[in-house]
Order: C-alpha cells, then sequence, then structure tokens
C-alpha cells in the first residue's frame, strides 16, 4: 500500500525559504504514469493546489505563487520535494504532498504543519 | 477567494439525503473538466470520495454518489449518518491546467 509521509521545518523565518520533502512507501514514485503534488490547507481554511509534477518531469505551478515555488523528483532517493522561497505569514499552512492518478489525488501524506514567523 | 463555489455549510438529519453543490465557470467544469470531491475530517489528510464526476473508489459507500451538469457538480449523500460530519471539498481542473478547487463545505448531522 503506497504511503507518503511530509517532512521538512516546521518554522520558517519571512522572506526566508520553505524547503520540504514527501517520502514514498510501498511502491515507486518512478512508475505508473502518475504525478505528484503539493496541496496546502491554511489553518481553518480550505485547500490550495501549489503545483505538481509529471512522470515525465514537467511541472506545473499555480499562478498565484507567482514563481515562487519549485516542485521536483529526487530520484536516487524517490522523495518529492517543494521549495518555495520568500516566505510571508500567508505561507503559514499544513502542506500536503499526494498522487496525481491524474485527475485526482490519492493517497496523501498526513500533513506537516509549516509556521511563518520571526 | 477559491475558483469553484460551495456553500460554506449543510446539515441534515440522520437518514436524510443532502446534497453539496460545486459551481465553476466555463473556464473550469463547464470546458468539461472533470470534478473530484473529497472528505476530510478535523486533523486529517482529505480522501477521494468521488472521481470523474461519478465515480466511487473501492471501500466508499453507495450512499454518497456524485454528478455534473454544464458549469456545476453536486455530491449527494443518502441515509445520512453521525460519521458523515465531516469537511467536503470539491475538485476540478482550468483551461490552463491548473488544479482548482472549491472552498469548502461543513456538513453537520443533527
Amino acid at each position: 500500500q503506497l504511503q507518503l509521509q511530509e517532512s521538512g521545518s516546521g518554522l520558517v523565518r519571512p522572506s526566508q525559504t520553505l524547503s520540504l520533502t514527501c517520502a514514498v512507501s510501498g511502491g515507486s514514485i518512478r512508475s505508473g504514469g502518475y504525478s505528484w503534488a503539493w496541496i496546502r490547507q491554511p489553518p481553518g481554511k480550505g485547500l490550495e493546489w501549489i503545483g505538481h509534477i509529471s512522470q515525465s518531469g514537467n511541472t506545473y505551478y499555480n499562478p498565484s505563487l507567482k514563481g515562487r515555488v519549485t516542485i521536483s523528483i529526487e530520484r536516487s532517493r524517490t522523495q518529492l520535494s517543494l521549495n518555495l522561497t520568500s516566505v510571508t505569514a500567508a505561507d503559514t499552512a499544513v502542506y500536503y504532498c499526494a498522487r496525481g492518478s491524474p485527475n485526482w489525488f490519492d493517497p496523501w501524506g498526513q500533513g506537516t504543519l509549516v509556521t511563518v514567523s520571526s | 477567494q477559491s475558483v469553484l463555489t460551495q456553500p460554506p455549510s449543510v446539515s441534515g438529519a440522520p437518514g436524510q439525503r443532502v446534497t453539496i453543490s460545486c459551481t465553476g465557470s466555463s473556464s473550469d467544469i463547464g470546458a468539461g473538466y472533470d470534478v473530484q470531491w473529497y472528505q476530510q475530517f478535523p486533523g486529517t489528510a482529505p480522501k477521494v470520495l468521488i472521481y470523474g464526476n461519478n465515480n466511487r473508489p473501492s471501500g466508499v459507500p453507495d450512499r454518497f454518489s456524485g454528478s455534473k451538469s454544464g458549469t456545476s457538480a453536486s455530491l449527494a449523500i443518502t441515509g445520512l449518518q453521525a460519521e458523515d460530519e465531516a469537511d467536503y471539498y470539491c475538485q476540478s481542473h482550468d483551461r490552463s491546467l491548473s488544479v482548482v478547487f472549491g472552498g469548502g463545505t461543513k456538513l453537520t448531522v443533527l
């Protein structure tokens, strides 16, 4: 059974870079024709798609993030990565990684809370 | 502000039928993109409930059903149970292939 687990810094200073990884187990991140996505949820609010990367390496990002986001797959370590630069308090959220199948997301990781604060 | 519009809350008594609407535009749902529905309990990750407008993954009770028409979609829950109390989100794509979500609907079982 495929499982995803997010990890990374839970506290990021304003203007710094948020970096998260998503470990994939019980399956391969390199096969199956799936995409791999990051989705976030600010406290008490709804879901926001950050972006995803296809099996071929093409990336698709939320235009609202204005070029601050980079999603990549560390193939040698079967991990998905997220970098979000120049963070502000508005980037405080629970960050989820998920597999795209390809139009829906399943499964999801349990999520990791990232707080942007000085 | 979310691209897809959902009612903030709906409620129903046990055994009743409730529906949750998801309204988009000609740039997303109306452009022919499939709609998905997710269920989220407090403190947990969302779980797909309906994919491809009206398909249920294995393990999802047939009390849950989805439909789509024009620029809108709906999730129907029949035989409402206390354990259905959760947040529900719709999801689709737009013409730029961006993923779009609804703002979410909190279902309260009275």
